[in-house]
C-alpha cells in the first residue's frame, strides 16, 4: 500500500542538541518533499521544500535530506531550542505530474526540546 | 497581508445540525483546499478548488458534506446533517497556484465537536 511514515509520534530532546525527525514513503515517486511546523490550536505552516535532484537544502538552523533511494527524508534542527517545539509535518505529491490537491501529508512527529 | 480566515473558531452543535465552515483565502491565490485533521488519520484532503471550480472532491466522505467557491474570496464547507463522527478539526488552505512546487499557507482551523 502507499503510505507515509514519521518516524515516531514524538521525540524529546535536550536544549541545544541536534533533533532529526524522519519521513519515510513507500510506492510513490515523489518530485518534490515538504515539510511543515503545526504549534497547538494552529494549522501548519511550510517551512522547507526540497526537490528530487537536491540532495540537501538549508534554512538557518533547518537542514533537509532527501534519499529517493532509500524513499527517505531527514529534518534537522541544530542547536535546538525550547521555542522549536512543536509538530512537524512531512508531506509530498505521490508522483511527477500531479498537482497539491494531491498532497499527502504523514501524521507528524511531535518534538519538545527541554531546558 | 491577513492571511487564511477561518470561522468560526469552535463549533460546537448536535448531532442531525446543520454546520457551516467558512474560508477566506490569501488575496491573489487560485487555488483553495479543505482538509480535515483527526489523531488516528492526520490531515485529510476533502475538496480543493481552482479558479473557483472544484477538481477534486474525492475526499468527500459522502453526501452529508458540500463544499461551494462562489467567488475567489470565499468558500464554505457544509455538513448536513451532522453526526458525531464528523468531529474533527477543519483547515481550509490556500497557495497561488496548484503546482506541486507550490506552499500550502493554512488557516487556524475551525474545532468542531458534534455531540
Amino acid at each position: 500500500s502507499q503510505k507515509i511514515e514519521q518516524n515516531s509520534e514524538a521525540l524529546n530532546i535536550q536544549e541545544g542538541k541536534t533533533a532529526t525527525l524522519t519521513c519515510n514513503y513507500t510506492n510513490y515517486s515523489p518530485a518534490y518533499l515538504q515539510w511543515y511546523r503545526q504549534d497547538p490550536g494552529r494549522g501548519p505552516v511550510f517551512l522547507l521544500l526540497i526537490r528530487e535532484n537536491e540532495k540537501e537544502k538549508r534554512k538557518e538552523r533547518l537542514k533537509v535530506t532527501f534519499d529517493t533511494t532509500l524513499k527517505q527524508s531527514l529534518f534537522h534542527i541544530t542547536a535546538s531550542q525550547p521555542a522549536d517545539s512543536a509538530t512537524y509535518l512531512c508531506a509530498l505529491v505521490p508522483n511527477y505530474g500531479g498537482s497539491q490537491g494531491n498532497l499527502i501529508f504523514g501524521k507528524g512527529t511531535k518534538l519538545s526540546v527541554k531546558p | 497581508d491577513a492571511g487564511v480566515i477561518q470561522s468560526p473558531r469552535h463549533e460546537v452543535t448536535e448531532m442531525g445540525q446543520e454546520v457551516t465552515l467558512r474560508c477566506k483565502p490569501i488575496s491573489g491565490h487560485n487555488s483553495l483546499f479543505w482538509y480535515r485533521q483527526t489523531m488516528m488519520r492526520g490531515l485529510e484532503l476533502l475538496i480543493y478548488f481552482n479558479n473557483n471550480v472544484p477538481i477534486d472532491d474525492s475526499g468527500m466522505p459522502e453526501d452529508r458534506f458540500s463544499a461551494k467557491m462562489p467567488n475567489a474570496s470565499f468558500s464554505t464547507l457544509k455538513i448536513q446533517p451532522s453526526e458525531p463522527r464528523d468531529s474533527a478539526v477543519y483547515f481550509c488552505a490556500s497557495s497561488r497556484a496548484t503546482g506541486p512546487n507550490e506552499k500550502l499557507f493554512f488557516g487556524s482551523g475551525t474545532q468542531l465537536s458534534v455531540l
